[in-house]
């Protein structure tokens, strides 16, 4: 069965330091996202991307975040400089309509 | 933002009981999908509604969306340890591959 792959699966950063996540999506997918969830609390949206740009993205995604499709497989989200309260669950996911496919997730602590 | 607000927050059932966990929004939905998340794991897709009144059953869970489209529920029946998890409804944002806006979901447990 096709899934999402996500490294590294635990990342930890001092704050003020750039992380890249990264997640290879289900190949054929066209939508990916970013998605984090906070420890006990929601899944809460990013962004979006489709065609090498981004189609929408939440107020969480400032311009500390940015994604990425470097090749024909790899979606990356790097965050410039980040903070402690950037630590959390990072999903990705690509979608085929009805359903998103959520990778196994990248925990970030920030300390 | 349309927010999706779920009910209760915490459920806790001895195993073999029903549970239900209720999604609300103050708008109407032109869909509802649902998906479980295992303790420690990611959001794994169960269903989407589309329909007014729609009911979709997979094995003990029943899921319905209200006729005014701006509620659903999910049922389980007799529940069992492997339901363990949360259960989250969300609202995909266009009647296609976009956003998606969780609900708060429900965190299920089951007493042996």
């Amino acid at each position: 069965e096709p899934e999402v792959t996500q490294t590294p699966s635990h990342q930890v950063t001092q704050m003020g330091q750039e992380v890249i996540l990264r997640c290879v999506p289900i190949s054929n997918h066209l939508y990916f996202y970013w998605y984090r969830q906070i420890l006990g609390q929601k899944v809460e949206f990013l962004v979006s991307f489709y065609n090498n740009e981004i189609s929408e993205k939440s107020e969480i995604f400032d311009d500390q975040f940015s994604v990425e499709r470097p090749d024909g497989s790899n979606f990356t989200l790097k965050i410039r400089s980040t903070k402690l309260e950037d630590s959390a669950m990072y999903f990705c996911a690509s979608g085929a309509d009805p359903e998103a496919f959520f990778g196994q997730g990248t925990r970030l602590t920030v300390v | 933002g349309q927010q999706v607000m779920q009910i209760p927050q915490y459920q806790h059932v001895q195993e073999g009981e029903d549970f239900t966990t209720y999604c609300n929004s103050s708008t109407t939905l032109s869909n509802i999908q649902w998906y479980k998340q295992r303790p420690g794991g990611h959001p794994v897709f169960l269903i989407q509604l589309v329909k007014s009144g729609e009911v979709k059953k997979q094995k003990r869970l029943t899921f319905q969306f209200g006729e005014a489209k701006k509620n659903s529920s999910l049922h389980i029946t007799a529940t069992q340890t492997t339901d363990v998890g949360t259960y989250f409804c969300a609202r995909l944002s266009n009647f296609g591959n976009e956003k998606l806006t969780f609900g708060t979901g429900t965190r299920l447990t089951i007493i042996p």
